[in-house]
This record gives structure tokens, C-alpha cells and sequence, in this order.
């Protein structure tokens, strides 16, 4: 069966860190891209980011770039975001996704709480 | 980037009738190159992270049910459920992946009067 589990959200303060995980199992991760999409509170979806299969492409939306890096760990099934200068407007829950267009398959997220 | 506009914003129907949301882009997403709709719909029910039901405008992901279909091209899409059911109470999302960066639209909110 193919999963992903986001970890890692929490509580932060504004201009702190915090680091995502998703796991992934039951599907040859390596063959995949990956995306984060985060979802507001009572609101939409919102595309973050993406990576390609060997990490050597990488793609922001705009709000987040220079402050979010995304990255991989092929050898652990493993993708990471790595959130730094968080903002209140980064407050969501951030669901991990495989795919690059299209996303047939989401873990079920995990909140990020920007507050001070 | 691309605006995605759903409308209506809610929707309450009957138990068997045909429920219609639609999508409009600001922006083509048929690409001239393969005659493609770079356009999805997904489901996504309370408590729970989203679903796909349908890309390239029309193409319904699989095990999803024939009740649910997609149509349009361009900046002008609609998903359709041929008899609503108990169990398609949602919200639904179009979504764009014509363009970085990916773009949603506001969602549909339907549910059962």
C-alpha cells in the first residue's frame, strides 16, 4: 500500500525553524517526485514546493522562497522541508504528496503553528 | 501565475440530482504542443487530506466512480456528479499544473439538503 507520513509541525514563534518529514513506503520513492502543499486553517490549497527524483530540480512558490528549502534522502524514503524566518501566514497544515502535476497520493499532513 | 475561479463557492442538493461545479483559469492551460488540459479535480472530505478524481480535464483517476466526470478546455471546466450520493459530501478543488507555480482553485463546498 502506498504511504506517506508527514512529521515534525509544532509550535514556533515568528522568525523561528522548523523541519518536515515524510516517509514514504509501499511505492519505489526514487522513481518519484515529491511536493509539499499546505492548507490555511479553514482554507484552501496552496502548492509550496517540489523536488525531482535525484533533487536536482527544485521548485518555490514565490511566498516562501529564500525561507523553505525542500530536499530528499533517497537511501531513508525520506523528504524534508526545511522552513526557516517562519511567518503567522506560514500557519497551515502541510501535507507531503507524490507527484509532480498531479498528486495521487497524500499522507495526512502535519500543523504548523506560527505564533507568538 | 494562474487564477483559478470555482463557482459556486457552496452547493446543497438532493440525494440523487446532478451536482455541477465549475472551474475558469485567467489563463489557457491546453497546451498546443500534445492538446492537453493541464487541469485536475480533487475531493477532499472533512478530517481528511485530498483526493484525485480526475486529470487532464477529464480523465478520472482510477477507482474512482464513473458517477463523477470532467469536462472543458481552455479556461472553462466543469466537474460533474451524475447522482450525488451520501458519501460525496466535500469539498471539491480544481487545479492548474499548466504553469509554475501551481495554482488551486477556492474550492466547492458541497453538501446534502
Amino acid at each position: 500500500e502506498v504511504q506517506v507520513v508527514e512529521s515534525g509541525g509544532g509550535l514556533v514563534q515568528p522568525g523561528g525553524s522548523l523541519r518536515l518529514s515524510c516517509v514514504a513506503s509501499g511505492f519505489t520513492f526514487n522513481d518519484y517526485w515529491m511536493t509539499w502543499v499546505r492548507q490555511a486553517p479553514g482554507k484552501g490549497l496552496e502548492w509550496v514546493a517540489n523536488i525531482k527524483q535525484d533533487g536536482n530540480e527544485k521548485y518555490y512558490v514565490n511566498s516562501v522562497k529564500g525561507r523553505f528549502t525542500i530536499s530528499r534522502d533517497n537511501a531513508k524514503n525520506s523528504l524534508y522541508l526545511q522552513m526557516n524566518s517562519l511567518r503567522v501566514e506560514d500557519t497551515a497544515v502541510y501535507y507531503c504528496a507524490r507527484g509532480v502535476m498531479t498528486f495521487d497520493s497524500w499522507g495526512q499532513g502535519t500543523l504548523v503553528t506560527v505564533s507568538s | 501565475d494562474i487564477v483559478m475561479t470555482q463557482s459556486p463557492d457552496s452547493l446543497a442538493l438532493s440525494l440523487g440530482e446532478r451536482a455541477t461545479v465549475n472551474c475558469k483559469s485567467s489563463q489557457s492551460v491546453l497546451s498546443s504542443s500534445n492538446n492537453r488540459n493541464y487541469l485536475a479535480w480533487y475531493q477532499q472530505k472533512p478530517g481528511q487530506p485530498p483526493k484525485l478524481l480526475i486529470y487532464w480535464a477529464s480523465t478520472r483517476e482510477s477507482g474512482v466512480p464513473d458517477r463523477f466526470s470532467g469536462s472543458g478546455s481552455g479556461t472553462d471546466f466543469t466537474l460533474t456528479i451524475s447522482s450525488l450520493q451520501a458519501e460525496d459530501v466535500a469539498v471539491y478543488y480544481c487545479h492548474q499544473y499548466y504553469s509554475l507555480p501551481y495554482t488551486f482553485g477556492q474550492g466547492t463546498k458541497l453538501e446534502i439538503k
